[in-house]
Order: structure tokens, then C-alpha cells, then sequence
């Protein structure tokens, strides 16, 4: 099945650092989402894009739709320890629901 | 509290033993989903179901069956588990399929090891 092309696979940063990741795809979406998973836990919604060019923000975390429909990254300013996790994309094809996922990027703050 | 749970949490089987992950929301939602994850890979959606009676393959379907025979319980079926099903699977839900991007609730994960 599709995938999008999420980078980076992991990073690792020192507290109080900026961070940014994104998705590419040959496709067009016209939506998309950004998840965290925590540890042992299931992947919960940070931001939901909805327009090509949308720039939206949830506290330090702020994520835009590509004006191509075929991108989007997510920024987080001033990472702290509990911004540890894996954080996926997903985009939604025009055609049906399905969501397609990133294959995630893993966040690691050193001590 | 809305939520979407799963049971069991964690198994071990054995080669060809059937198992039954079950899923159930509490929110009344008309979108269910089972996910699996692996490392790398990332989620990849085993099938769906948009309302009652109402199953669809999603991109990795082989190996497993589910049912929606109730809105609210959408379990997942290993027939015949085989090593390559090991993995963490997601249960989801979300209101409505009408397309509009509403966010899916993930249940916690249940963690399937087959020996």
C-alpha cells in the first residue's frame, strides 16, 4: 500500500531546541493530520490541516498544508522531556477515506 | 469517559491457533478501523468498517477477518496466526467516513507475539 515519505526516521535533540519533520508524497491529499504516540500508547491528534497553504498552530506545535496538496511539516519550538514520542502524518486521499500514514519520526531529547 | 478499549492487551500463541483481539467505542461512532504497527513501517490499515454490516480491505487485509454486527464492537479475527503476525495492532474509530478528515481515536494496543 501508499505510504508517504516521512522524515526524519529519529532525531536527536537537547531540551529547548527547535525541531521540525515533514511528509512528502506524489499524491494530493486534501487533508492532513499529525499524531503523537506516547510510549505504550496509541497515536493521539496534535493538528488537522485542511487547506493548501493553511499554517495552524496547537501551543508550541505548528504545522502547514504544502500549496502543492503533496506536502506538510510540523514544527515544535522549545522542546521539553515530555515531547519524547514518535509522531506520524497522515493524509487523506480525495477518493475515499482511507488514511495514508508516515512511517513516523522518532523524538529522543538528551539528557 | 469516551474511549475506545481493546482486549487483550498483550498475547503470546502458538503457530495456527485462532484468536479473537476484540474493540469496542463507547462514543457512538460510525467509522472502525484495525491498524497494525511495526517497526518503520509505521500504521498500516488491515481493514475498515464505515458502518454496521459494512467491512472494506485495507492495505494489508491477508491473514485476518473482522465483523460489525453491532456500532460499537468491531473485533478482529486471526484464523490461522502465522510468526509474520507478530506485531502491535490499533483499534480506531471516528464519528463519521464522510471524508471530512474528523480525527480517528486510537485504542491503547494490543501486542500480539505468535511463536
Amino acid at each position: 500500500g501508499q505510504q508517504l515519505n516521512q522524515s526524519p526516521q529519529s532525531m536527536f535533540i537537547q531540551e529547548g531546541e527547535d525541531v521540525s519533520m515533514n511528509c512528502t508524497s506524489s499524491s494530493i491529499f486534501n487533508t492532513w493530520l499529525w499524531y503523537k504516540q506516547d510510549p505504550g500508547e496509541g497515536p493521539v491528534l496534535l493538528i488537522a490541516l485542511y487547506k493548501a497553504g493553511e499554517l495552524t498552530s496547537n501551543g508550541r506545535l505548528t504545522a502547514q498544508f504544502g500549496i502543492t496538496r503533496k506536502d506538510s511539516f510540523l514544527n515544535i519550538s522549545a522542546s521539553i522531556p515530555s515531547d519524547v514520542g514518535i509522531y506520524f502524518c497522515a493524509g487523506q486521499l480525495n477518493s475515499n477515506y482511507q488514511l495514508i500514514w508516515g512511517a513516523g519520526t522518532k523524538l529522543i531529547i538528551k539528557p | 469517559e469516551a474511549q475506545v478499549t481493546q482486549n487483550p492487551r498483550y498475547l503470546i500463541t502458538v503457530t495456527g491457533k485462532k484468536l479473537t483481539v476484540t474493540c469496542s467505542q463507547n462514543m457512538n461512532h460510525e467509522y472502525m478501523s484495525w491498524y497494525r504497527q511495526d517497526p518503520g513501517l509505521g500504521l498500516r490499515q488491515i481493514y475498515y468498517s464505515m458502518n454496521v454490516e459494512a467491512t472494506d480491505k485495507g492495505d494489508v487485509p491477508e491473514g485476518y477477518k473482522v465483523s460489525r454486527k453491532e456500532k460499537r464492537n468491531f473485533p478482529l479475527i486471526l484464523e490461522s496466526p502465522s510468526p509474520n503476525q507478530t506485531s502491535l495492532y490499533f483499534c480506531a474509530s471516528s464519528l463519521s467516513a464522510s471524508g471530512g478528515g474528523e480525527t480517528q481515536y486510537f485504542g491503547p494496543g494490543t501486542r500480539l507475539l505468535v511463536l
